[in-house]
């Protein structure tokens, strides 16, 4: 099941420019989490929030929850072309034990124009 | 180096194989994790282990197998009953109460 749907889908922007990420999800969270795939590679974490959290900043990135409206967003400032890669937002469906299982979405892949 | 190794990075199936993709880490992770990536999508789970000599099926586990049989170690096998098994395999482990999962490379599985 997918749980999160990302927008836009792909993204391409000029280096030093800001990219805005959106991710949308169903049900109830005990956290949501961000990560970084470059291509034919594994995922690396980026960064939780937890569904208490409104907002987080990690470095360049900055993350919002919005548990009313069952959204998150992910900011990069001042992009560079080494963040071209594939970003995930991924969900921990409250109830879940403490499984650590996830759901995640599709993806927007960003190209960042050197 | 701590991490998840798998192996092997690429793999040929012919059809009516059953093939094993191999996971390990190092990081004495207790919960470890089976994950299939289609082109253009994102993952989703097929298995997953919180401790040794226990596993549950995700929402894909239809053709799959796992053991658990070590903490290190967790490898799935694919069956020729999984009809379209041409993806990306990525393995993951998160710690005992740690939200963050770590993944692997991955595994590229294509049918021949």
């Amino acid at each position: 099941s997918q749980q999160g749907e990302e927008d836009p889908q792909a993204l391409s922007i000029q280096e030093g420019e800001n990219a805005t990420m959106n991710c949308s999800y169903k049900t109830s969270i005990n956290n949501l989490q961000w990560y970084r795939q470059n291509s034919g590679r594994g995922l690396v974490h980026l960064i939780l929030i937890r569904s208490n959290e409104r907002e987080k900043h990690s470095g360049r990135l900055r993350v919002t929850l919005d548990t009313s409206k069952k959204s998150s967003s992910l900011l990069i400032t001042a992009s560079r072309a080494a963040d071209t890669a594939s970003y995930f937002c991924a969900t921990e469906p409250a109830g879940s034990g403490n499984t650590g299982k996830l759901i995640f979405g599709q993806g927007t892949t960003l190209q960042v124009k050197p | 180096d701590g991490g998840i190794t798998q192996s092997p990075k690429y793999l040929f199936r012919k059809e009516g194989q059953n093939v094993t993709l191999s996971c390990e880490q190092n990081l004495n992770h207790d919960a470890m994790y089976w994950y299939r990536q289609d082109p253009g999508q994102g993952l989703r789970l097929i298995y997953y282990s919180q401790i040794v000599n226990d596993f549950q099926k995700g929402d894909i586990a239809e053709g799959y197998s796992v053991s658990r049989e070590k903490k290190e170690s967790f490898p799935l096998t694919v069956t020729s009953a999984q009809k379209n098994p041409t993806a990306f395999y990525l393995c993951a482990s998160a710690g005992k109460g740690g939200n963050t999962i770590y993944f692997g490379e991955g595994s590229w599985l294509t049918v021949v």
